[in-house]
């Protein structure tokens, strides 16, 4: 069964701190990885998708890497800024179905 | 973007009562929606996945009579909490994916709470 887990829980940084966002799976057999940003009370919208055959992308301040056969993507956000604050979740797709693991999140706030 | 709406976006109501939530995709037609519930600070937890004109799949753990799926057309799944407790009360949120783009685009949520 894929378990998703990410760390750090909770992360508390000054703005204009470069962050590290980590995220493991057990399973490596994963069709494709996404990163979430969710607000509080609100949806999910995504920031990145990284196809199992991709090392990274690439979305303005952010990127994120996979590297399937140790189960582990990273999110690098740049430059943080206070409206980075939210949590931010990945997800891994597996096989051949549309359903979605999610990892247990990170917490993030960045204060001026 | 597509869009997926989901009404109402709060709702209280007594135990015991039923509660119904709708997931509607805007500009797109799903065949295949999800249903996630959110416990406080807990990551989204996969419920079922919905199924235009065909029977709900339910995750293990996730009693089907409790929670009553109807998937009667290409843009609408309801979520039906039947005899609602205390303890439905959480956050629950659609989604439904977009097969050419590989993701899935999600509803806002709606918090239920009993009373």
């Amino acid at each position: 069964k894929q378990e998703v887990t990410q760390i750090p829980a909770a992360l508390s940084v000054p703005e204009g701190e470069n962050l590290v966002l980590n995220c493991s799976f057990t399973d490596s057999a994963i069709y494709n990885l996404q990163w979430f940003r969710q607000d509080p009370g609100k949806g999910l919208t995504s920031l990145l998708l990284i196809q199992s055959s991709q090392r990274e992308q690439t979305s303005g301040r952010l990127n994120a890497s996979l590297d399937k056969s140790s189960g582990r993507s990273t999110l690098y956000i740049a430059a943080s800024q206070p409206g980075d604050s939210a949590t931010y979740l990945c997800a891994v797709r597996t096989g051949n179905t549309d359903k979605l693991i999610f990892g247990t999140g990170t917490r993030l706030q960045v204060f001026p | 973007g597509a869009v997926v709406s989901q009404h109402p976006s709060r709702v209280i109501c007594k135990s015991g009562t039923s509660v119904k939530i709708e997931c509607r995709s805007l500009d797109f037609q799903a065949t295949t929606m999800f249903w996630y519930r959110q416990f406080p600070k807990q990551s989204l937890m996969l419920m079922a996945t919905s199924n235009e004109g065909s029977k709900a799949t339910y995750e293990q753990g996730v009693e089907k009579d409790k929670f009553l799926i109807n998937h009667a057309s290409l843009t609408l799944s309801t979520l039906t909490v039947t005899s609602a407790h205390p303890e439905d009360s959480s956050f629950y949120i659609c989604s439904a994916p977009v097969t050419a783009q590989e993701t899935q685009y999600f509803g806002p949520g709606t918090r239920l709470l009993v009373l």
